[in-house]
């Protein structure tokens, strides 16, 4: 089946500092993926529509200097999150489109994010 | 904001009992799907209804969609330990985005 990967699973870095996590659809052209953030014991937040070769459509109350998205290709999707800060602690998981038009999502494994 | 709502938040029971999650939403949806969720892990997609059906089933999993109550139930039956992890129903119109509810967890005691 269709398959999302992300990298990296797990980072921790130092406040004001900037990571970068990649989304990849495997074996299917992803020309659109989505990008949640996840707080411990809560549900999913979509923060942003990533749209391959175009800007990415950013959720109400998202900052987009702060959560830089780039869809260069149609299998990667990134997510930068810039002078990343304790508050940005969080999981991140991307999700693609089943390629098989099921109407269902195909979703990464997830990063876990640690600002220190 | 978040679309569904779900119930119960917290759900234990003993395995081999049947499981029961219901999930509520405000707006009209061209779908309703299920997605159970291990801890730590990314989502996987279990089932995904249209508005203009009842009932769906996928080997021990039953969907029911009532769209004049906006309301949909997922049951697992005869739940296994392995079915341990947390149970989120999403809602889409169109072909856009997915707004989640903010899921069940269910623990399956041996």
């Amino acid at each position: 089946g269709a398959v999302v990967s992300q990298h990296p699973s797990r980072v921790i870095c130092k406040s004001g500092t900037s990571v970068k996590i990649e989304c990849r659809s495997l074996d299917f052209q992803a020309t659109t993926m989505f990008w949640y953030r996840q707080f411990p014991k809560q549900s999913l937040m979509l923060m942003a529509t990533s749209n391959e070769g175009s800007k990415a459509t950013y959720e109400q109350g998202v900052e987009k200097d702060k959560f830089l998205i780039n869809h260069a290709s149609l299998t990667l999707s990134t997510l930068t999150v810039t002078s990343a800060h304790p508050e940005d602690s969080s999981f991140y998981i991307c999700s693609a489109r089943a390629p098989q038009g099921t109407g269902g999502r195909v979703f990464g494994p997830g990063t876990r994010l640690t600002v220190l | 904001s978040q679309q569904g709502e779900e119930d119960p938040q917290a759900l234990s029971i003993q395995e081999g009992e049947n499981a029961t999650m219901n999930c509520s939403y405000k707006t009209s949806i061209n779908n309703l799907q299920w997605y159970r969720q291990n801890s730590g892990r990314g989502l996987v997609h279990l089932i995904l209804i249209r508005s203009n059906e009842r009932e769906k089933h996928s080997g021990r999993l039953r969907v029911t969609l009532d769209t004049s109550k906006k309301s949909s139930s997922l049951l697992i039956t005869a739940s296994r330990a392995a079915d341990t992890a947390s149970y989120f129903c999403a809602t889409g119109k169109g072909a856009q985005k997915l707004v989640f509810g903010q899921g069940t967890r269910l623990t399956i005691n041996p």
